[in-house]
């Protein structure tokens, strides 16, 4: 089955940039989600589709895909970002299949 | 703004079958390109992905769950759900409910519901 491989954790300071890796194999020939998740809540979609932003979503956080890794950006990191993140990928073979998730410490 | 509430027994006990139902608010169930998902998480650990049920019945679910997992839908009263048979303590988690959309060869949740944790224990 396919594999989303992510590190354990990221830690930042803030108004630094933070990059969360989500390795698979050829993941750039999938789309790929990520997922905000703070403690005691539900995920939220952060990026979707590679790169867009559902509404309500701040532009610092972006995202790219290509290759063997997809890459979760947040720019000028806040306290506020604090969380775990999984990426996701929609497989016909595999279905629905989530990363191993990041924690994102701010320093 | 489509809202999604979990409901359901917290505490199940081992080798019987956990049953959730997730309610939808907001908007018709059947309306739209979308599924609709149960995905769980342990205390501490990532998001497993348990399966969906389009509003025409089609399912899909996770290999390593299919055995013992069945979604069902009820479009009367814009609700689906979940039974998970022979659980064990391992079946102890939080478990969501999520619409899923479905666009060609990408699928995401783009809603989800807050979350009710199930502990199997006798």
């Amino acid at each position: 089955s396919y594999v989303l491989t992510q590190p354990p954790s990221v830690s930042v300071a803030p108004g630094q940039t933070a990059r969360i890796t989500c390795g698979g194999n050829n993941i750039g020939s999938k789309s790929v989600h990520w997922y905000q998740q703070k403690p005691g809540q539900a995920p939220v979609l952060v990026v979707y589709d590679d790169s867009d932003r559902p509404s309500g979503i701040p532009e610092r956080f972006s995202g790219s895909n290509s290759g063997n890794t997809a890459t979760l950006t947040i720019s000028r990191v806040e306290a506020g970002d604090e969380a775990d993140y999984y990426c996701q990928v929609w497989d016909s073979s595999s279905d629905h299949i989530f990363g191993t998730g990041t924690k994102v410490t701010v320093l | 703004q489509v809202q999604l509430q979990e409901s359901g027994p917290g505490l199940v006990k081992p080798s019987q079958t956990l049953s959730l139902t997730c309610t939808v608010s907001g908007g018709s169930i059947s309306s739209g390109s979308y599924y609709w998902s149960w995905i769980r998480q342990p205390a501490g650990k990532g998001l497993e992905w348990i399966g969906r049920i389009y509003t025409s019945g089609s399912t899909n679910y996770n290999p390593s769950l299919k055995s013992r997992v069945t979604i069902s839908v009820d479009t009367s009263k814009n609700q689906f759900s979940l039974k998970l048979s022979s659980v064990t303590a391992a079946d102890t988690a939080v478990y969501y409910c999520a619409r899923d959309l479905w666009e060609y060869s990408s699928s995401y949740f783009d809603y989800w519901g807050q979350g009710t944790l199930v502990t199997v224990s006798s």
